[in-house]
């Protein structure tokens, strides 16, 4: 069954400290995987995408994230937060072979970020 | 920077009216997609659709949901008799053609009410 997991429902982290959002998914084929964030009340905003290619992806606002095929793993970084950066956060993957109407995308359940001053 | 654009923005409906919610996609793709986040909980895939018709939907899209694209540039769905448990954020997204389009651009969403 394809489903995507964040383990952490809620993360607080004081600003400037590094960041870890954790991203494992199931999958039956080699995914399109991609990290949203969604401010209160406000749509989604992509972060940043992976493809192919380079492991190590780079997004926008300073994120990163890095596949991790042997571990089904997708995990988003951030260096150093800053408060702006608090928001939910979503995993999604998506199929990556051309499927005509398809290739809906799956959502993890989210992770609320809390920043401390 | 094109943007998929929906409307209204928030919207209050007694329950068993009907309700239509419209996006504007960006102008050539060619996949559209609602999805829906009742409060708190995750974004859920509702259905998707190309070259005018439905190519897959979930189990939330029952009878009582349908999506068309009547003038060509309006994607719209539409709930018939609005329930309590309808009460949610309704995401459009769309998407490019071509094989390495897998994303999808979202709206800033529609929120319904309904009481």
């Amino acid at each position: 069954a394809q489903s995507v997991t964040q383990p952490d429902i809620h993360i607080t982290v004081s600003e400037g400290a590094s960041l870890e959002l954790r991203c494992n998914y199931s999958y039956g084929a080699t995914p399109y995987l991609f990290w949203y964030v969604q401010s209160p009340g406000q749509g989604l905003q992509l972060l940043l995408k992976y493809f192919s290619g380079d492991t190590l992806v780079q997004g926008i606002k300073g994120f990163e994230a890095e596949f991790k095929r042997s571990q089904s793993s997708f995990n988003l970084r951030k260096p150093s937060v800053h408060w702006s950066d608090a928001a939910e956060y979503f995993c999604a993957v998506g199929p990556m072979m051309f499927s005509g109407g398809y290739n809906k995308l799956i959502f993890g359940a989210g992770t609320r970020l809390a920043v401390h001053p | 920077e094109p943007e998929v654009t929906q409307t209204p923005s928030h919207q209050v409906t007694q329950m068993g009216q009907e309700v239509i919610l419209r996006c504007v996609p960006i102008s050539n793709h060619l996949y559209f997609y609602w999805y829906r986040q009742i409060l708190g909980q995750k974004v859920e895939f509702l259905v998707s659709f190309y070259n005018n018709e439905i190519s897959e939907k979930s189990e939330i899209f029952d009878d009582q949901f349908s999506v068309e694209r009547p003038d060509g540039s309006n994607f719209t769905l539409k709930i018939r008799s609005t329930k309590l448990e309808d009460s949610a954020m309704y995401f459009c997204a769309t998407r490019g053609y071509g094989r390495n389009t897998g994303e999808l651009f979202f709206g800033e969403g529609s929120r319904l009410t309904v009481l």
